[in-house]
């Protein structure tokens, strides 16, 4: 069974500044999808980003980025001129490409990160 | 276009009863899913739902049933509540069934069993 770990409970950033999330993995399996999930205080969760583990470029969005280092299994998101608006729960996610049986269509979530961004 | 919606928003049962959450679809998605998640922790998977039927099961106890409809919609049904089953469920809809399409949640419903 694949795990997903996020070892920072809590991360903090100045507006403007850049912070970097952690995560790392563990799967036996070489194809799956990694994702980044933002949750706010409203609860409904949005997806930041996502990652094709067969793809080695990092994939980017605006401010946030991945750097995705499969051998190491880590999943690491940066976010680039912090804004008030990031502060949030981040969640990193696995999904298996070739998932069957009861993990059929299963994301696999990570304890999640609180990110709180200063003034 | 409404997003994923669910009802209802927040909930209070008392152990031992019936539960029943509900989830509408993105227009035009036929895939559903269900999320479990206990305060201060990550979403656990409980069931996919793809064309009315079950694809997926998470590792959860059988007081736990769900169905999709014609219509896509989901119900989400917890018997024999336990205080442990309070959580925030979340429902995810996607077009299809593709690992990479992506989930859409809903805002969840808050379950409180006193």
């Amino acid at each position: 069974a694949q795990t997903v770990t996020q070892s920072q409970p809590e991360m903090s950033v100045q507006e403007a500044e850049t912070v970097t999330l952690s995560c790392t993995y563990d799967t036996s399996e070489s194809d799956y999808y990694l994702f980044w999930y933002k949750q706010p205080p409203s609860r409904q969760m949005i997806l930041v980003i996502r990652q094709e583990a067969y793809k080695q470029q990092n994939a980017t969005e605006n401010r946030f980025s991945v750097n995705f280092q499969k051998a190491a299994k880590s999943f690491s998101l940066k976010i680039s001129d912090s804004q008030l608006g990031d502060a949030a729960m981040y969640f990193c996610a696995y999904r298996s490409v070739h998932a069957g049986g009861t993990s059929y269509g299963k994301l696999t979530f990570g304890q999640g990160t609180i990110l709180t961004v200063h003034p | 276009d409404a997003g994923v919606t669910q009802s209802p928003t927040h909930l209070i049962k008392t152990r031992g009863q019936h539960v029943t959450l509900r989830c509408s679809p993105i227009s035009g998605h036929k895939s559903v899913s269900w999320y479990q998640q206990v305060l201060g922790q990550g979403p656990q998977f409980i069931f996919q739902y793809y064309e009315k039927e079950e694809r997926g099961r998470g590792n959860f106890p059988d007081r736990f049933s769900a169905r999709q409809f014609p219509n896509y919609s989901s119900e989400l049904n917890v018997n024999a509540l336990l205080l442990g089953d309070s959580a925030l469920y979340l429902c995810a809809s996607s077009l299809v069934t593709d690992s990479y399409t992506e989930a859409f949640f809903g805002q969840g419903t808050r379950l409180t069993v006193v």
